[in-house]
């Protein structure tokens, strides 16, 4: 059985610093994604990371995989506050998602 | 890009009732059809995955009776909560696959049973 781990599960910083979600997984897999949710709201699909050291960025985030540690990580820098969010983490297994815990993150100025 | 309406966006109703849940690709043809259950604080959790045409597969724990799912269409896939009770109270997701839009999420809908 495939099992996602994310962490950390809750994490408070501060604008301008920079940190990293881990989203580790227990099986092979040949597609993780990232996704964002904002309270009361659906998904924000992020990223998608396909293959082997595929890294993708979009702003102050950037997404990398590591297919043979089973490891992909999301990394922000230079935080802002807009960044505050849950972010979810999913590995597919046989055209189904798997998900991680989630990481709330909050941003404070 | 791809987008799944989902609606309504939010409904309150009577115990014992039953409400119904659409979501409906608007520019793709979904192959399958998830439908989500998320809980305060939590993550997703999956109730149910449906192929066009074909029944439901509905994980374990989850009573078929209750959370009715029909995907008539490609484009075109209801939950209906039968019966609904106040531990029934959840926001709930659709997502819809093709092979070529990947997944793509509905914009969920906040049930409250009162």
């Amino acid at each position: 059985e495939l099992k996602v781990e994310q962490n950390p599960l809750f994490l408070s910083m501060q604008e301008g610093k920079n940190y990293t979600i881990y989203c580790n997984y227990s099986t092979t897999s040949d597609r993780l994604y990232w996704y964002r949710q904002d309270p009361g709201k659906s998904l924000e699909s992020l990223f998608v990371l396909l293959s082997n050291g595929a890294v993708k960025q979009e702003g102050r985030l950037m997404a990398s995989l590591d297919t043979k540690a089973r490891l992909s990580t999301l990394h922000i820098t230079a935080a802002v506050h807009d960044l505050s969010a849950t972010y979810f983490c999913a590995v597919d297994s046989n055209y189904q998602l798997i998900w991680g815990a989630g990481t709330k993150l909050i941003i404070k100025p | 890009g791809a987008v799944v309406s989902q609606h309504p966006s939010w409904v309150i109703c009577k115990s014992g009732t039953s409400v119904k849940i659409e979501c409906r690709s608007l520019d793709f043809q979904a192959t399958t059809m998830f439908w989500y259950r998320q809980f305060p604080k939590q993550s997703l959790m999956l109730m149910a995955t449906s192929n066009e045409g074909s029944k439901a597969t509905y994980e374990q724990g989850v009573e078929k009776d209750k959370f009715l799912i029909n995907h008539a269409s490609l484009t075109l896939s209801t939950l209906t909560v039968t019966s609904a009770h106040p531990e029934d109270s959840s926001f709930y997701i659709c997502s819809a696959y093709s092979g070529v839009m990947d997944y793509t999420f509905g914009s969920g809908t906040r049930l409250t049973v009162v």
